[in-house]
């Protein structure tokens, strides 16, 4: 039974290029988290998602950051125009259900920004 | 935005030694504590998730006790290995989605 399986681990962009970032949650899972880890600082969450359903966004930058959950395939966090501070590791979490106790992480993806 | 603390903030010990951290994070609106392991160049990984007042969990060494009406929880490593070596994050749930806040965790690093 894979994990969550992010794509991909390693992403370079240079200023006012959109980045991509998917997400395939483990299997029987139907809800996602978004989190992002800014250099020297801890998990913080961006977006949560269900099937086709954005259910609390409270930590996305209300700008050029946009996610989806479509109902075939993964999620994408979308960045579009990047800029030197979105630099980051942004990590996927998924669950079966809401309230369902642990989140089982991806391994992250790594966005350099020249 | 919750105000999750983890301290201290990083840790030494020697192989052998038992060891504790504390997790503080607002008592209201509680509704679980998640305990997380995360190695480097790896994922993050539950160990626990606690959700009643006076819960007490283990998994081998490790144990963790919870106190939500003052609001924290510890984690303790009884005999500390190498393989310990990573850092441990809480992270409450709360919020109408119960979405994770996480601390900043506390890296421990056990010696041989």
């Amino acid at each position: 039974n894979a994990g969550v399986m992010q794509n991909p681990r390693h992403l370079v962009r240079r200023r006012g290029q959109e980045a991509r970032l998917r997400c395939s949650p483990m299997k029987g899972h139907s809800h996602v988290y978004w989190y992002r880890q800014l250099p020297e600082e801890g998990l913080k969450f961006m977006v949560y998602l269900q099937k086709e359903n954005i259910i609390d966004e409270s930590g996305m930058p209300k700008e050029r950051f946009s996610a989806e959950f479509p109902k075939e395939g993964p999620s994408i966090l979308r960045i579009q125009q990047v800029v030197r501070g979105d630099s980051a590791a942004y990590f996927c979490a998924s669950s079966p259900g809401p309230n369902t106790g642990e989140l089982f992480f991806g391994e992250g993806s790594r966005l350099t920004v020249l | 935005i919750l105000n999750v603390e983890q301290s201290p903030q990083s840790l030494h010990v020697q192989e052998g030694d038992s060891t504790n951290f504390t997790c503080s994070f607002p008592s209201s609106n509680f509704y679980a504590l998640h305990w997380y392991r995360w190695e480097t160049a790896k994922s993050p990984e539950a160990l626990f998730v606690m959700t009643l007042n006076g819960d007490e969990k283990k998994k081998g060494r490790i144990s963790a006790t919870l106190n939500t009406k003052e609001g924290y929880s510890y984690l303790y490593i009884k005999g500390s290995q190498p393989e310990d070596s990573a850092t441990y994050l809480c992270a409450p749930a709360s919020g109408s989605a119960r979405q994770l806040t996480f601390g900043s965790g506390t890296q421990l690093t056990v010696l041989p």
